[in-house]
């Protein structure tokens, strides 16, 4: 079995500020973990993933991840962000192949200007 | 690059009718899926397919039937609609195989259904 939990459906920051989205997950196996970024009235996309190669994952737009086994976490950081990153960020874990894949129930960003 | 591609993009619906939502990917991909997504509860699967020919219901099957009679086309159809069936809904696609598949998925870019 498999769960994740995103804290904070709601996550306010200003522009120029750290970002900081939170990931709890439980994987009876070794996870495979995903971050997707959806913008308004669009599809979700992948912004990193984590395999198992490296903890400390970059993705697209500045945005990164680290996988901390011990804490069963994988948080999405950001050191500065911008009024482009408004959006909602899902946090998924996979066992793999055709195994389904299950999300958080997600955390809208809102920048500041 | 097309990728995943849903039609259509919108729907309203009145209680009892039925309707297809078409999924079509350009990426070979061996699994396709159908998620719902609403306020506050994430994205939940409906139904799978690991393969053409082949479907499995996922967390929320109720009301939805689906078909995967070619490898790059998922149907999900609502046989008679109800208000809860209101939703947006994405199909998403992924690799499978045996080359160490992670699970990611390529989403299309949702199909939003209203039900009156």
């Amino acid at each position: 079995a498999q769960s994740v939990t995103q804290l904070g459906s709601h996550v306010s920051v200003s522009e120029g500020a750290l970002v900081l989205l939170r990931c709890n997950y439980s994987s009876s196996v070794p996870p495979y973990l995903f971050w997707y970024v959806q913008y308004p009235n669009q599809g979700l996309q992948l912004l990193l993933k984590y395999t198992s190669a490296a903890t400390l994952v970059k993705g697209i737009n500045g945005f990164e991840a680290e996988f901390k086994k011990s804490e069963t976490s994988f948080h999405l950081t950001k050191p500065s962000a911008h009024m482009s990153d408004a959006a909602e960020y899902f946090c998924a874990v996979s066992p793999g192949g055709y195994q389904k894949v299950t999300f958080g129930t997600g955390t809208k960003l809102q920048v500041i200007p | 690059n097309a990728g995943v591609t849903q039609t259509p993009k919108f729907r309203v619906l009145k209680t009892g009718q039925s309707m297809t939502l078409l999924c079509a990917q350009d990426m070979n991909h061996e699994y396709m899926y159908w998620y719902r997504q609403d306020p506050g509860m994430g994205l939940r699967l409906i139904h799978y397919s690991v393969g053409e020919g082949t479907t499995a219901k996922g967390e929320v099957p109720d009301g939805y039937n689906v078909s995967r009679l070619k490898k790059q086309n998922f149907l999900l159809g609502l046989e008679s609609a109800a208000p809860s069936q209101t939703s947006v809904y994405f199909c998403a696609s992924s690799d499978g195989g045996t080359r160490g598949d992670t699970g990611e998925l390529f989403f299309g870019e949702g199909s939003r259904l209203t039900v009156l």
